[in-house]
Order: structure tokens, then sequence, then C-alpha cells
């Protein structure tokens, strides 16, 4: 079975740090893009963080770069996300998804998350 | 950055409608544009990727279609399942972005 399971979050003070797991299995993990996600409560998805199948590509979304850093373990399957400096903002559920891809007749191939994690709770507060 | 907007946010439906959700993109993404359904504690589900291609095991009453800024996703005949909330986002670059989502409520 293809799953993702997310650990490492918690209750952390302003200007804190965490750092988010992320264990794949039922895939050869390491031909996959893999992205973090995260959901305020009661509020929509925003995207926070990709990175390639070998871990030489990252991309950050403006409002944690800088202080998240995401890597890879293919050796171990692994997904994670060091988030420093801690803001009340990031306080969210954090879902990790595998990012299949599609190459069609276009030059760029297709890329959509279709395995998700069932998330960690991150929580920033005094 | 690209900004996805979804229209309506909220939406009253009945079982058996047929319904559409409507996701603009800021500039032209063509078609790179995914939706994805999240029920209550749930995480999110995939669709539609590519605008138009359905995920496999998602039920044929869903479609997408659009390309350029403009898309949409279509609920053929809406069943007890569907009521969620739906999410479109572009992947034509990064930061990859999400539209607001579009509740789907019991009328």
């Amino acid at each position: 079975e293809v799953q993702l399971v997310e650990s490492g979050g918690g209750l952390v003070q302003p200007g804190g740090s965490l750092r988010l797991s992320c264990a794949a299995s039922g895939f050869i993990f390491s031909r996959y893009w893999m992205s973090w996600v995260r959901q305020a409560p009661g509020k929509g998805l925003e995207w926070v963080a990709n990175i390639k199948e070998d871990g030489s590509e990252k991309y950050y979304v403006d409002s944690v770069t800088g202080r998240f850093t995401i890597s890879r373990d293919n050796a171990k399957n692994s997904l994670c996300l060091q988030v420093n400096s801690l803001r009340a903002e990031d306080t969210a559920l954090y879902y990790c998804a595998r990012v299949s891809r599609r190459t069609a007749a276009a030059a760029q191939p297709d890329y959509y998350m279709d395995v998700w994690g069932k998330g960690t709770t991150v929580t920033v507060s005094s | 950055d690209i900004q996805m907007t979804q229209s309506p946010t909220s939406l009253s439906a009945s079982v058996g409608d047929r319904v559409t959700i409507t996701c603009r993109a800021s500039q032209s993404i063509s078609s790179y544009l995914n939706w994805y359904q999240q029920k209550p504690g749930k995480a999110p589900k995939l669709l539609i990727f590519a605008a138009s291609s359905l995920q496999s095991g998602v039920p044929s009453r869903f479609s997408g279609s659009g390309s350029g800024t403009d898309f949409t996703i279509t609920i053929s005949s809406l069943q007890p399942e569907d009521f969620a909330t739906y999410f479109c986002q572009q992947s034509y670059i990064m930061p990859y972005s999400f539209g607001q989502g579009t509740k789907l409520e019991i009328k």
C-alpha cells in the first residue's frame, strides 16, 4: 500500500524550532518529487516546499524562505522539513505529499500531488 | 506569483444536481491545473490533473475543462459523498498556489 506518515509536530513557542518527518512506503521514493503543504485551522491549503527526486533542487513559498529547510534521505525513504524561527502564522496541519509527473508532448511535464499523508500539527503559541 | 481565485466560495446543492466550480488564474498557466477534494478531518484527494485528466479511481461524474486562465470542474450528478471542499492548484510555476476553496453543501 502506498503510504505517507508524518510525525514531529507539536506545541512550540514563537521563535522555536521543530523537525517534521514523513515516512514513505509502498512506492519507489527516490523516483518522485515530494512536497510539504500546510493548512491553518479553518483555512485553505498552502503549498510550502518542494524537493526534487535526488534533492538537488528545492523550492519554497516566500513566507518560509530562510526559516524552513526541506530535505530527504532516499536510503531511508524519508522526507523532512526543518522549521525554525516559528511564528504564530505558521500554526497549521502540515501534510507531506508525493508529486507525480506525466510527461506529455508539451515541453513541461504535468505535476500533481497524488498521495497525501494525514498530516502533523504544528502549534506556535506562548 | 500566480494567484488562483475560485468561485463561488460556497455552494448549496441537492443530490442529483449538476454543479460547476470555476477557478481563474492571474496569468496563463496553460493546462497545468489540478483539482482536489477535501472532506472534514481528512487529507486532500486528487480528482483531476492537467485540467481534464481524471485520476485513477475517481468517478466519471467528475470532469474538468479549461486552459489558459479559466478552468472548471463539473460534477454531473451530485452524490451524498461529494459534499466537501474543492481546491484548484496550479503547477505551472513555483511557488505552486491553491485557490481559496469552494465548500459544497447540501441544500
